[in-house]
C-alpha cells in the first residue's frame, strides 16, 4: 500500500529565512506524481508545487522548490524568503489514481 | 469562476440523523472525490468517480454513500450520522486521472458535527 509519512508535526522560521519541509512515500510504482498542497487556516486547498516521478530536474516555483530523491522516495520542500502568509499546514501526497496524503506539517512564520 | 461548490459549509447533526453533503462543479471535469479531514490529520479518500454513473469506494467509505448521475454533481450521504462522523469534508474533481494531470481542485470544504 502506498503511504506518505511527514515526520514533522510543527516547523517555524523566522521571516525571510529559509525553511525545509521532510516527506518521504512508499511505493512499488515508478511512474507517479508527488505534490505539496498548502491549506491555511481558511481551510482552503491550494496546490504549492508538483513533481513527476520521471523527471530528474527538480520543481521550481518561485520561493518554493523540491529536492526529490526517487531512490529514497523522499520529497522535501523548501521554502526561501519565507512571508508571513506562509504560514499554514502543509501536506504532502503522492499518486497514481488517487491522491494519498501525509498527516500534515504546520509552519508558523515568525516576523 | 464557480469551480469546486459544496454546500452546507457548517452542519450539526444529532447521532442518527441523515443529510448530504452536495458538490458541483463547473470545470466539466470527468473525475471527483470526496475527502474528509480530521482535526490535526490530513486528508482521507471516502469515495471517487470517474464518470457519470461511475463510483468507487476509497479509503474510508463505511457509513457513506455517493452517487453521480450527471458529470458536475456528486453528492455525498450520511445515513445514521455518529460521532466518528465528525469532521471537515472536502469535495474536489480533476479533468482526468490525477497521474496524467497532477492536480486537484478542492471546495472549500463542509464541517459537520455530530453530537
Amino acid at each position: 500500500a502506498q503511504t506518505v509519512t511527514q515526520s514533522q508535526p510543527e516547523m517555524s522560521v523566522q521571516e525571510a529565512e529559509t525553511v525545509t519541509l521532510s516527506c518521504t512515500y512508499d511505493t512499488s510504482e515508478s511512474d507517479y506524481y508527488l505534490f505539496w498542497y498548502k491549506q491555511p487556516p481558511s481551510r482552503q486547498m491550494i496546490l504549492v508545487i508538483r513533481q513527476e516521478a520521471y523527471k530528474q530536474q527538480n520543481a521550481t516555483e518561485n520561493r518554493f522548490s523540491v529536492n526529490f530523491q526517487k531512490a529514497a522516495k523522499s520529497f522535501s520542500l523548501k521554502i526561501s524568503d519565507s512571508q508571513l502568509g506562509d504560514a499554514a499546514m502543509y501536506f504532502c501526497a503522492y499518486n497514481t489514481d488517487k491522491l494519498i496524503f501525509g498527516t500534515g506539517t504546520r509552519l508558523q512564520v515568525f516576523p | 469562476n464557480a469551480g469546486v461548490t459544496q454546500t452546507p459549509k457548517f452542519r450539526i447533526l444529532k447521532i442518527g440523523q441523515s443529510m448530504t453533503l452536495q458538490c458541483t462543479q463547473d470545470m466539466n471535469h470527468n473525475y471527483m472525490y470526496w475527502y474528509r479531514q480530521d482535526p490535526g490529520m490530513g486528508l482521507k479518500l471516502i469515495y471517487y468517480s470517474v464518470g457519470a454513473g461511475i463510483t468507487d469506494k476509497g479509503e474510508v467509505p463505511n457509513g457513506y454513500n455517493v452517487s453521480r448521475s450527471t458529470t458536475e454533481d456528486f453528492p455525498l450521504r450520511l445515513e445514521l450520522a455518529a460521532p466518528s462522523q465528525t469532521s471537515v469534508y472536502f469535495c474536489a474533481s480533476s479533468y482526468s486521472r490525477v497521474a496524467n494531470t497532477g492536480e486537484l481542485f478542492f471546495g472549500e470544504g463542509s464541517r459537520l458535527t455530530v453530537l
